[in-house]
């Protein structure tokens, strides 16, 4: 079975700030993906990164940055210099390499970015 | 299309009606997906299609919902006797590819269409 926690339900910041949104999943498949989406008000779920369980590099996007720690089962995700834009709903979420394709997502964290 | 299509955007019904939801994948797209979203949750994975195939449908909560994608493009998400616990947002997804590289597509998802059962 997979499970995936974001223990952090809200997280307020001001505007400027980093935030770091974590995640810690559950899986016995030796390989795995793990995704990060964003959920506006309007509702889609915009994709912001997959990364497969093969590469524990961290990556950065922009203002965007993910640090995978295969060793704690974690997939924490950085907002460097947040931005009002940011506010959101964001999900992580998890598909394991075997048949099974669909995706587990954790409960959600929603960020407020304050003027 | 350009994105995928999800209608009606909202529906109201009352309870014991039954209703459908519509998916417009992306023109292409092999795989598609329905997911439930309660409110303040993740979404919860409901069913998923390669082509018109139904591989999985471990998802449903009960033999009160039913999808279908007989032509291997548009699909519906059919309640029936709809009952309150049934409201949510219910997401569709779709995906490019049809094996294990689907995931290096990733999953495009729509708007998804708010029920609410009063």
């Amino acid at each position: 079975a997979q499970k995936v926690t974001q223990a952090q339900t809200e997280i307020s910041v001001v505007e400027k700030e980093d935030v770091t949104l974590d995640c810690v999943y559950e899986t016995r498949d030796t390989t795995y993906y793990l995704f990060w989406y964003k959920q506006p008000p309007s509702g889609e779920l915009v994709f912001l990164i997959r990364r497969n369980s093969f590469d524990e590099q961290n990556e950065i996007s922009g203002r965007y940055s993910w640090n995978f720690q295969k060793s704690t089962s974690s997939f924490n995700f950085t907002i460097t210099a947040s931005q009002v834009v940011d506010s959101a709903v964001y999900f992580c979420a998890l598909r394991p390499s075997g048949s099974a394709r669909q995706l587990t997502f954790g409960s959600g964290t929603q960020l407020t970015v304050l003027p | 299309g350009a994105g995928v299509s999800q209608s009606p955007r909202y529906k109201v019904a009352k309870r014991g009606q039954d209703v459908a939801l519509r998916c417009d994948p992306i023109s292409g797209h092999v795989s598609l997906f329905w997911y439930q979203q309660a409110l303040g949750q993740g979404p919860e994975f409901l069913t998923y299609f390669q082509n018109e195939a139904q591989l999985d449908k471990s998802g449903l909560p009960s033999d009160r919902f039913f999808a279908e994608r007989p032509e291997g493009s548009v699909s519906t998400l059919k309640i029936q006797r709809t009952q309150q616990e049934d409201s949510a947002v219910y997401l569709c997804a779709s995906s490019l590819a049809t094996g294990r590289t689907g995931t290096i597509y990733g999953y495009t998802f729509g708007s998804g269409t708010r029920l609410t059962v009063v």
